[in-house]
């Protein structure tokens, strides 16, 4: 299967500084990007949509000033937490859709191993 | 609101039984069907795609399509330990009416313990 890749693994930062994560697509060209949170012992749950070269969709609830995100190229996707708050601490995981896996309308989905955030 | 629901567990099978995992899903215009595996602390592995009715096979994994009922599952064969982790159904459902926007729908996961 397709890799991405993800860093920072973990990160710990102060209340009220800005935290950037960076995600790679490291054999394929990822024209769309996902960015998922997920809090301990709960489902995965979807922020934003990453497509190369336009604005990122974010999700109901999701605040795009607090939670930017760049596709800047084919193979690179970055999430920015801006003034980050404890409350933000937790899973952050990204996803690459593999275009060479089209089947039936969809493409395969491939996750990098997340970024465990804590804001003290 | 479309949606997938997976028997919540947990599972508990002994060592080298065959564990069932089952998923239902809303939108009967879905063509793309995964299943993936997260351990605890880990990210979601791709473990099987299907996208036609019928089995699919891959080592002690399959996967078992029904679109008519709406209906996806896995199973695996000859568990082990290893393979005590939470499954996710997924599910690539078209956005809004006609168009060609899809977005991956997760169920909220079974986990499975293997017992040795």
């Amino acid at each position: 299967g397709a890799v991405v890749s993800q860093h920072p693994s973990w990160v710990i930062c102060k209340s009220g500084t800005s935290v950037k994560i960076e995600c790679r697509s490291l054999d394929f060209q990822a024209t769309t990007m996902f960015w998922y949170r997920q809090f301990p012992k709960q489902s995965l749950m979807l922020m934003a949509t990453s497509n190369e070269g336009s604005k990122a969709t974010y999700e109901q609830g999701v605040e795009k000033d607090k939670f930017l995100i760049n596709h800047a190229s084919l193979t690179l996707s970055t999430l920015t937490v801006t003034s980050a708050h404890p409350e933000d601490s937790s899973f952050y995981i990204c996803s690459a859709r593999d275009p060479f896996s089209r089947a039936g309308g969809g493409y395969e989905q491939y996750f990098g191993p997340g970024t465990r955030l804590t804001v003290t | 609101q479309k949606e997938v629901e997976q028997n919540s567990g947990p599972l508990s099978v002994p060592e080298g039984a065959i564990a069932s995992l089952n998923c239902t899903y809303s939108d009967r215009g879905s063509q793309s069907f995964f299943w993936y595996r997260q351990y605890s602390g880990k990210s979601p592995e791709l473990i099987m795609s299907i996208y036609s009715n019928g089995d699919k096979e891959d080592g002690r994994f399959t996967a078992q399509l029904n679109k008519a009922s709406q209906y996806v599952s896995l199973l695996i064969r000859d568990s082990q330990p290893s393979d005590s982790a939470t499954y996710l159904c997924a599910v690539n459902m078209r956005q809004g009416s006609g168009g060609s926007n899809y977005k991956l729908t997760f169920g909220k996961g079974t986990l499975l313990t293997v017992n040795p």
